[in-house]
C-alpha cells in the first residue's frame, strides 16, 4: 500500500513556482522520499529524491520537514510542459526497494 | 539519466493468444527490474519484482502463471501475458535499477496492450 497522501489536483500559472505537498507521516528511518511524474501515456520520469536533507537539481527542489513526515516538491518556474501527474513515493532501499505508487497529484499549468 | 527501452509500444492481439513484452536497459546492467500495469485514469500497480537469474516475486493477487516474467540477463527482462483476455488490456510499464544507477529507478515508455 502507498504510504503517502497527496492532493488529487492542483493548478499553477505558467512562470510561477509550483509547490506540491506530500504527507508521509509513517515514514521509517530507512525510507527515502522520491518524486516521479507521468505525462499522459508515457512511463514515469524521475525528478528527485532525498532522505532528510533538502535537495535541488536541474528540475526541482525537494524540501523535507525536520520530522520527515511531509515534504514539498518545488518546480521553480513552471512551464506548460510540466503539466503531468506527480507521484510522491517512499522507498526502502534496504528492503525490497520497490516503488509503490499512490494516486498522485494532477498538476495543470495554465497559460 | 539511464535509458530503459520497452518494446513494443503498442500491441493488439486476439483473445486466447500470448503476448511478450521486452524491457531492456541500454546503458547499464539492470540487477532488478519491476513490472507495473496501469488502467486508464488510475495509478501504476506493481505486479512483480525480478532479480537477474532468479525467479520473480509477484505481488499479492497477481497470477504468476498468467504473467510470466523472465530476467535471464542483466539487460533484458520479458513479460509474457499468456492466454490474454480483454480484461488484460492495459498499459504495462517496466522499470529497472542497477549497480551504476545509484538510488534511482528508471522506467520504460510503456506498452499499450489491447486484447480483442
Amino acid at each position: 500500500d502507498a504510504k503517502t497522501t497527496q492532493p488529487p489536483s492542483m493548478d499553477c500559472a505558467e512562470g510561477r513556482a509550483a509547490n506540491l505537498p506530500c504527507n508521509h507521516s509513517t515514514i521509517s528511518g530507512n525510507e527515502y522520499v522520491y518524486w516521479y511524474r507521468q505525462i499522459h501515456s508515457q512511463g514515469p520520469q524521475y525528478i528527485i529524491h532525498g532522505l532528510k536533507n533538502n535537495e535541488t537539481n536541474e528540475m526541482a527542489s525537494l524540501i523535507i520537514t525536520e520530522d520527515r513526515k511531509s515534504s514539498t516538491l518545488i518546480l521553480p518556474h513552471a512551464t506548460l510542459r510540466d503539466t503531468a501527474v506527480y507521484y510522491c513515493i517512499v522507498r526502502d532501499l534496504q528492503g525490497a526497494q520497490k516503488l509503490v505508487f499512490g494516486q498522485g497529484t494532477r498538476l495543470t499549468i495554465n497559460p | 539519466g539511464a535509458v530503459v527501452s520497452q518494446h513494443p509500444s503498442r500491441v493488439i492481439c486476439k483473445s486466447g493468444t500470448s503476448v511478450k513484452i521486452e524491457c531492456r536497459s541500454l546503458d547499464f546492467q539492470a540487477t532488478t527490474m519491476f513490472w507495473y500495469r496501469q488502467f486508464p485514469k488510475q495509478s501504476l500497480m506493481l505486479m512483480a519484482t525480478s532479480n537477474e537469474g532468479s525467479k520473480a516475486t509477484y505481488e499479492q493477487g497477481v497470477e504468476k502463471d498468467k504473467f510470466l516474467i523472465n530476467h535471464a540477463s542483466l539487460t533484458l527482462s520479458t513479460l509474457t501475458v499468456t492466454s490474454a483476455h480483454p480484461e488484460d488490456s492495459s498499459f504495462y510499464i517496466c522499470s529497472a535499477t542497477g549497480t551504476t544507477t545509484g538510488e534511482k529507478l528508471f522506467f520504460g515508455s510503456g506498452t499499450q496492450l489491447s486484447v480483442l
